[in-house]
């Protein structure tokens, strides 16, 4: 169980595309999800958190015009990365929480994005 | 906010030796320790996780202790094999739907 998808796993655009990026939970009912980043032999870095039908909050420094998330359902979020530049290359992952945990933050992660922008 | 420092930042051992990785937490509220493991490519695996009620929690070869007086908590791997060696990252929560805080990362090499 407790089992996170992602898709597309590998994708490589051209500077100034937009490129969206699918996270389903596929055996659980996901209230957070979570987006992150990260960046060769470094940590994870949080870029928002999405409770489904509510607007994503989004961490310090992260543009939520640039990256876009949508939690419509309760196994799905999506995060649109628009206008992407060669910055933006980097390996996104999404995390999915069902909140049942008796209030402990139990959270899986989907097997990321491989984002490289030409 | 949370801070979660974590030690060391790269481990070597010789395959069927014990490996041992060590964080501390900041804040006093956090409830919630998990342990994920990341091979190259791949998003994070959770492999073991302790609640702040309970001292010490064993999965087969992988044990995690907590100290909640100190504020640190550990992750033991017994008898090593080369399929353990990968990137380990410990995180800490106050629960809820709060974000987990994670540490820096260990990268642990087994060496056959």
């Amino acid at each position: 169980g407790a089992v996170v998808s992602q898709h597309p796993s590998r994708v490589i655009c051209k500077s100034g595309t937009s490129v969206k990026i699918e996270c389903r939970s596929l055996d659980f009912q996901a209230t957070t999800m979570f987006w992150y980043r990260q960046f060769p032999k470094q940590s994870l870095m949080l870029m928002a958190t999405s409770n489904e039908g509510s607007k994503a909050t989004y961490e310090q420094g992260v543009e939520k015009d640039k990256f876009l998330i949508n939690h419509a359902s309760l196994t799905l979020s999506t995060l649109t990365v628009t206008s992407a530049h060669p910055e933006d290359s980097s390996f996104y992952i999404c995390s999915a929480s069902s909140g049942l945990a008796g209030g402990y933050n139990e959270q899986f992660f989907g097997p990321g994005t491989r984002l490289t922008v030409l | 906010g949370e801070n979660v420092e974590q030690h060391p930042s790269t481990l070597s051992v010789q395959e069927g030796d014990s490996a041992v990785i060590k964080c501390t937490y900041s804040d006093s509220a956090s409830n919630y320790f998990p342990w994920y493991k990341q091979e190259l490519g791949k998003g994070p695996q959770l492999i073991i996780d302790i609640r702040s009620n309970v001292g010490e929690k064993k999965d087969q070869r992988i044990a995690v202790t907590l100290n909640k007086t100190a504020k640190h908590f550990s992750l033991h791997i017994t008898e090593t094999q080369p399929e353990d060696s990968a990137v380990y990252f410990c995180a800490a929560s106050i629960g809820g739907n709060t974000p987990l805080v994670f540490g820096k990362g260990t990268r642990l090499s087994v060496i056959a």
